[in-house]
């Protein structure tokens, strides 16, 4: 079958570094995305990772290792705005254009 | 630059109504459009997808149904509305390629 997993929740202190994790287990592989979402609001693009390694956005950062079916995306100086939830999603080159989404981890920026 | 509108925002049905909700994207040419659907606290369901005009490809077999009359127009409906048809309705768009998929900012649908 076709899987992804991220943590529910997790939690961190405004000014700190957080790291969520997204492993994955698909038939196929042709990129994985990151989205963050607001409460009540809609997904925004985040990142796009395809090839193994680092992507580096500013404050936020995206890693890939294909060989282990893992990413992880790290937020730098947090700020409160940065509560939300974080989507990990995989292009599956065999599923056309649909993205297998994971669950979404709920994150907390504490004061 | 290209935007994405859903409407309407927010609507209050009762079980057994009918539904459309739209989603138009304007600035881009034969985009990829998807609907999804998200329960409370729950992860993104993709319900349809198209990719071109009169072609759609159903997730999920149950009461909702979607059309593609325009190039960059795609719309919900159903003929009868249940109680687990209430949920957050996100109508989103890419481009062949990367396929990175941009959002509208969603319906809040609650049936009673």
């Amino acid at each position: 079958g076709q899987n992804i997993d991220q943590p529910t929740e997790m939690t961190a202190t405004e000014g700190a570094i957080v790291q969520i994790n997204c492993t994955y287990q698909t038939s196929g592989f042709n990129g994985l995305f990151w989205y963050q979402q607001h409460a009540g609001e809609a997904p925004t693009f985040l990142s796009y990772n395809v090839l193994d390694g680092l992507e580096e956005k500013g404050r936020f950062s995206s890693f890939l290792s294909r060989s282990k079916g893992y990413s992880y995306l790290l937020l730098k100086e947090l700020q409160m705005k940065d509560s939300a939830s974080y989507l990990c999603a995989v292009h599956n080159a065999g599923n056309n254009r649909k993205l297998i989404w994971g669950l979404g981890t709920s994150l907390a920026v504490n004061p | 630059s290209q935007t994405i509108h859903q409407w309407p925002a927010t609507l209050v049905q009762p079980v057994g109504s009918p539904l459309s909700l739209e989603c138009t994207v304007e600035g881009t040419s034969n985009p990829n459009l998807y609907w999804y659907r998200q329960a409370a606290g729950r992860g993104l369901q993709l319900l349809f997808y198209s990719v071109g005009i009169g072609q759609i490809s159903s997730e999920v077999p149950q009461n909702l149904s979607a059309s593609r009359p325009q190039d960059r127009q795609f719309i919900l409906s159903s003929k009868k509305l249940l109680l687990s048809d209430s949920g957050f309705y996100l109508c989103a768009w890419s481009i062949g390629g990367r396929e990175t998929q941009y959002f509208g900012p969603g319906t809040r649908l609650l049936v009673l």
